[in-house]
């Protein structure tokens, strides 16, 4: 099976402006999940989605959002970009083919966010 | 709530020597624990995850764990490093079990360094 993919690996942003990071899960996963790493803060949870609907969300500020497709296919966006927002945007996926799930997430190479 | 820390952040050890890096967590339901890899401008990997079960696990690259409920540690061991070790690691922790509850909570991260 092909891994977790993101796009684009790198981008490069001015404050102000707003960015969209694109996700793939592993096909058949239906959970898809955020990560924000940073050397300061390390890495912190941003949302989770499955079905379309988001079901947890961490401690960010509403500027971050994100989507699920039909297709488990998931979208972050990031408006008014702040220097603070220069980060790795790892994104991971989960199966739930079996219950009660095993929380394993695998995680894709992620977007390096540059906000200048 | 739940919380990991890794005791030391920076850890070396001589190719062939044990590898043991430390991890202690807070959950207050039982709890899910994982070790992960991250190798320089990589995503993470997964290296093994306790769920429930034997309490040794046994993970890939010869990485081993044991989760000691009575010491709330599950700390990573390999008994031979490797020079392909070289990375940084990262404890997490979920209150698994149950669907809606796939959050993953990280540790700082160690950083291994492999002397030759």
């Amino acid at each position: 099976k092909a891994g977790v993919t993101q796009t684009p690996r790198y981008l490069i942003k001015t404050r102000g402006q707003q960015v969209t990071l694109s996700c793939s899960p592993i096909s058949g996963h239906r959970s898809v999940s955020w990560y924000q790493q940073t050397p300061g803060q390390g890495l912190q949870f941003l949302f989770e989605y499955f079905s379309e609907t988001q079901r947890n969300k961490g401690n960010f500020p509403g500027r971050f959002s994100g989507r699920q497709f039909s297709n488990s296919r998931s979208e972050m966006n990031v408006s008014t970009l702040e220097l603070g927002d220069s980060a790795l945007y790892l994104c991971a996926s989960s199966s739930y083919a079996r219950a009660p799930p095993l929380g394993e997430q695998y995680f894709g190479p992620g977007t390096r966010l540059t906000v200048t | 709530a739940q919380s990991v820390t890794q005791l030391g952040s920076h850890v070396s050890v001589s190719e062939g020597a044990l590898v043991l890096l430390r991890c202690n967590y807070s959950s207050s339901v039982p709890p899910y624990l994982f070790w992960y890899v991250q190798y320089p401008n990589q995503g993470l990997q997964l290296l093994l995850k306790y769920t429930t079960g034997a309490t040794l696990v046994k993970g890939i690259n010869g990485f081993e764990a044991e989760f000691k409920k009575s010491e709330t540690s599950f700390h990573l061991t390999k008994p031979s490093a490797h020079m392909s070790d070289a990375a940084e690691y990262f404890c997490a922790v979920s209150p698994g079990g149950s669907f809606g509850n796939e959050k993953l909570t990280f540790g700082t991260g160690t950083r291994l360094t492999i002397i030759p």
